[in-house]
């Protein structure tokens, strides 16, 4: 099983509508991540969770939202998808420490029709 | 926002051949630095952690010098199967700690 599971992994869906992604983790990590990818704009921050009770806006939060359930979930929502959030979108989680590498889920390809 | 700048190529070259890829950052706060690899459509997957002294392992070896602010990332003896796409990353200073910062990529493609 993978340590970091994103669900769904593929969603097509129309502009207006509400959309969430999850992700949960078994790496036991305090820390977790969002990001988009679109081509030629490499990885960029949507949000990010150093523990439970702590929420950061990362470079580009506008039109998302997250909630941290429990330390091993972490979702993003679309509240009103909008085609330009048409992305591949990531989940990553790494432990406390600041210098660790992150971990990432294999991918949520989301598309705003 | 603090940035990382790689050439994004596509480098193409025969196997068997030395390959390096540059990287630059332009935070000097910045602890921790690291490159990933990356498959068309997958995931990014830690290559390797890049240490002050440099480290090698197995055909990679990752450089890091501070005060011009680049790492590197040497590929000898290229397999097909290194093609990818070659991420540079480094840690930068958020409100309430560290957040990875990544660089848009060097492609590879290794052919026979």
């Amino acid at each position: 099983d993978a340590d970091v599971t994103q669900t769904p992994r593929n969603r097509i869906t129309k502009t207006g509508k509400r959309i969430m992604l999850e992700c949960s983790q078994t790496k036991g990590h305090d820390r977790m991540y969002w990001y988009r990818q679109d081509p030629g704009l490499g990885l960029r921050l949507i949000y990010y969770s150093f523990d439970v009770k702590d929420i950061n806006k990362g470079e580009i939060s506008d039109g998302y939202s997250v909630s941290r359930q429990a330390q091993a979930k972490f979702s993003l929502s679309l509240e009103s998808a909008i085609p330009n959030q048409t992305a591949l979108y990531f989940c990553a989680t790494s432990d406390f420490s600041d210098n660790q590498p992150q971990h990432f889920g294999d991918g949520t390809r989301l598309s705003i029709l | 926002r603090k940035e990382v700048e790689q050439d994004p190529g596509p480098f193409n070259v025969p196997e068997g051949a030395t390959v390096a890829f540059n990287c630059t950052y332009s935070n000097s706060a910045s602890q921790s630095f690291f490159w990933y690899r990356q498959d068309c459509r997958k995931e990014p997957k830690l290559l390797m952690s890049v240490y002050s002294s440099g480290n090698e392992d197995g055909r990679f070896t990752a450089q890091l010098n501070r005060a011009s602010q680049y790492i590197s990332l040497l590929i000898r003896d290229s397999k097909l199967s290194d093609s990818a796409t070659y991420l540079c990353v480094v840690n930068d200073v958020v409100h309430s700690g560290y957040a990875l910062n990544f660089g848009k990529g060097t492609s590879l493609l290794v052919t026979p």
